[in-house]
């Protein structure tokens, strides 16, 4: 069983909507990253958390700690919101174990 | 905005070759990492480096990995005899304290071995 486990695998949403993607861990951890992976293979990173809620304009990270899970979500989806969405998770010093990536697909 | 630059975007190499992938990291920042991803998977911790000594690594990286701050600026990942399966996309990312504080990436060394 993979340490992180993304949800759903793949998202495809008209421009607009709600989005929200899960990420659920199994292991104890220290701090949670939400990353954006592009078509190119850039990765940025956009939301680092170790407990609450965290909003940089459209977008809102949350962390339950009590039930190891996370979610991102993304308010009036546009077309540019099209990407890889990663979870990692830090584990000891540095480590940080990934997720599978949802694949989010926004139409216009 | 400051960048992680790195270096070659692509390589090809021969099976058994040795590979060094660049990285010039951001100039205020103290943590230095390399992930790598394989085509179609996830992205997979290598290493983890700090006041010029390694402070975490993962069990992909073996005798076959090195790294490296050779000059201050420049961060090196040296593969010593690639192997079929090292071929993937090597990112490079830095952090400005620990692993808990938000990684800058760069775009990524793409490597192929044949």
């Amino acid at each position: 069983k993979n340490e992180v486990e993304q949800s759903p695998q793949n998202l495809t949403a008209q421009e607009g909507e709600f989005i929200t993607i899960n990420c659920s861990y199994s292991v104890g951890i220290s701090a949670l990253h939400w990353l954006q992976q592009h078509p190119g293979g850039g990765i940025v990173s956009l939301f680092m958390l170790s407990s609450g809620k965290k909003k940089h304009g459209r977008l809102i990270a949350t962390i339950n700690i009590q039930e190891k899970h996370s979610s991102l979500h993304i308010t009036a989806s546009h077309p540019r919101d099209s990407a890889v969405y990663i979870c990692a998770v830090r584990r000891g010093a540095q480590k940080l174990v990934f997720g599978q990536g949802t694949r989010l697909t926004i139409n216009p | 905005e400051p960048e992680v630059t790195q270096t070659p975007s692509h390589q090809v190499t021969q099976m058994g070759q040795e590979v060094i992938l660049r990285c010039v990291p951001i100039s205020n920042h103290l943590y230095f990492y390399w992930y790598r991803q394989i085509l179609g998977q996830k992205v997979e911790f290598l290493v983890s480096f700090y006041n010029n000594e390694i402070s975490e690594k993962s069990e992909i990286f073996d005798d076959q990995f090195s790294v490296e701050r050779p000059d201050g600026s420049n961060f090196t990942l040296k593969i010593r005899s690639t192997k079929l399966e090292d071929s993937a996309m090597y990112f490079c990312a830095s952090s400005q304290i620990s692993g808990a504080n938000v990684l800058t990436f760069g775009a990524g060394s793409r490597l192929t071995v044949l």
